[in-house]
Parts: structure tokens; C-alpha cells; sequence
């Protein structure tokens, strides 16, 4: 079954602080992997997007990787800020489809 | 910055009744896709659309389930008669390329059904 598992499910941090959130599919066959980032009752944005061959992307202070091998991806932010407060989610699109199986997020705030 | 727009941003219906969800996507993309989000769950996808037709669909998206695109710019979702469970967020999303592209989502539409 393909799914998408995050972890962990929430994160506190201080501003300033850097961070890792982790991302494990099952997913198969595999296109591609998106992480986004969604506020409370808003959509998600994107904030990459990274094929098979790809095993890391930088968008700001975000950086994604992806290990295709163990099927596992992270998203490091770097120098948190309080707007960074929201959900992270890691998608996943299954090759030749439009399905986009998304996971659960990791829900992070960030405190002064 | 070009946006996907979604109307209305809250909706409450009575059990049975007909809603119509709209959504205004990107001028230049070619995709459309409405997503739905339950109150503590993850997104799911229910519908993809491509040149005026259905080209991909979720075992949620049933015969309640209906998309069109009436004219050059809305592309809307409507649910024959809705049950409790139905009520979530709705989100519309579109892309210029399928799959690899990237999807930019509206704000969303809270369905509350009672």
C-alpha cells in the first residue's frame, strides 16, 4: 500500500534553532517527492520538489534530501523563525499518475 | 504573484443538499485538481482534470462527485447531496505540467455539513 509516514508528529523549537524533520515512503512506483509547508486552515506551498535523481534541494533556509535507495527524505530548516510555526508535509507522486499521496506533517512551532 | 482562488471560504449545508465549490486556477495552467482535507487528517486527492475531462480519479471522488470547467476560467466541484462526512476542506490546486509540476493550491473551502 503506497503510504507516507513523518516524523516526529510535532516539534518545539527556539528561533534561532535549526531542525530536521524525516520523511519514509512506500510508495511505488516512485516520481517524484515535494515537501510543503501548511499553515493552519490555509494550503499548502511548496517548498521543493526532487525527482529520483536528485538527493538534495535548497530553497531559502529550507533544504530538502532524498536517500531513493532507503525510500527516505528529510527537510532541514536552518536559523528557525516564528513564521516558520506551521505543518511540513511530505508528499510523494506516484509515477505515470496525478496521485499524490501526502503524509500526516509534522506540526512545528517555534518560540521566542 | 499569480494565485489560485477558491470560493466560498466557508460553506454550511444541510445533510442532502447540493454545494457547489469554485475555484479560479492559475490563467496559464492546463491541470486542476481538487484535493480534500478532514479536520485533523492528511490531504487526499479525489479528482485530476485535463483538456475538459476527468483524467484521473479517487475511489472518494463517487457519483456525488462531479467536476466541470463551464467556462475559460472556473473550474468548479460540486457534491450531489451531501452527507456529514463530507465535511472538510476542499482544496483546488492546478500546475502547467502534470506530475513533475509544480502544484499551487487556493486557500481552500471549509465544508461544514450538518
Amino acid at each position: 500500500k503506497n503510504q507516507v509516514e513523518q516524523s516526529p508528529q510535532s516539534l518545539i523549537i527556539l528561533e534561532g534553532k535549526n531542525c530536521t524533520l524525516q520523511c519514509n515512503y512506500t510508495v511505488s512506483p516512485f516520481s517524484n517527492l515535494r515537501w510543503y509547508k501548511q499553515d493552519t486552515g490555509r494550503g499548502p506551498v511548496s517548498l521543493t520538489i526532487m525527482t529520483f535523481s536528485e538527493n538534495t534541494k535548497s530553497n531559502g533556509r529550507y533544504t530538502a534530501t532524498l536517500d531513493a535507495d532507503t525510500k527516505q527524505s528529510s527537510l532541514h530548516i536552518t536559523a528557525s523563525q516564528l513564521s516558520d510555526s506551521a505543518s511540513y508535509i511530505c508528499v510523494v507522486t506516484v509515477y505515470n499518475t496525478d496521485k499524490l499521496i501526502f503524509g500526516t506533517g509534522t506540526r512545528l512551532q517555534v518560540f521566542p | 504573484e499569480p494565485e489560485v482562488t477558491q470560493t466560498p471560504s466557508h460553506q454550511v449545508t444541510q445533510m442532502g443538499q447540493e454545494v457547489i465549490l469554485r475555484c479560479v486556477p492559475i490563467s496559464n495552467h492546463l491541470y486542476f485538481y481538487w484535493y480534500r482535507q478532514i479536520l485533523g487528517q492528511k490531504v487526499e486527492f479525489l479528482v485530476s482534470f485535463y483538456n475538459n475531462e476527468i483524467s484521473e480519479k479517487s475511489e472518494i471522488f463517487d457519483d456525488q462527485f462531479s467536476v466541470e470547467r463551464p467556462d475559460g476560467s472556473n473550474f468548479t466541484l460540486k457534491i450531489r447531496s451531501t452527507k456529514l462526512e463530507d465535511s472538510a476542506m476542499y482544496f483546488c490546486a492546478s500546475s502547467q505540467a502534470s506530475n513533475t509540476g509544480e502544484l499551487f493550491f487556493g486557500e481552500g473551502s471549509r465544508l461544514t455539513v450538518l
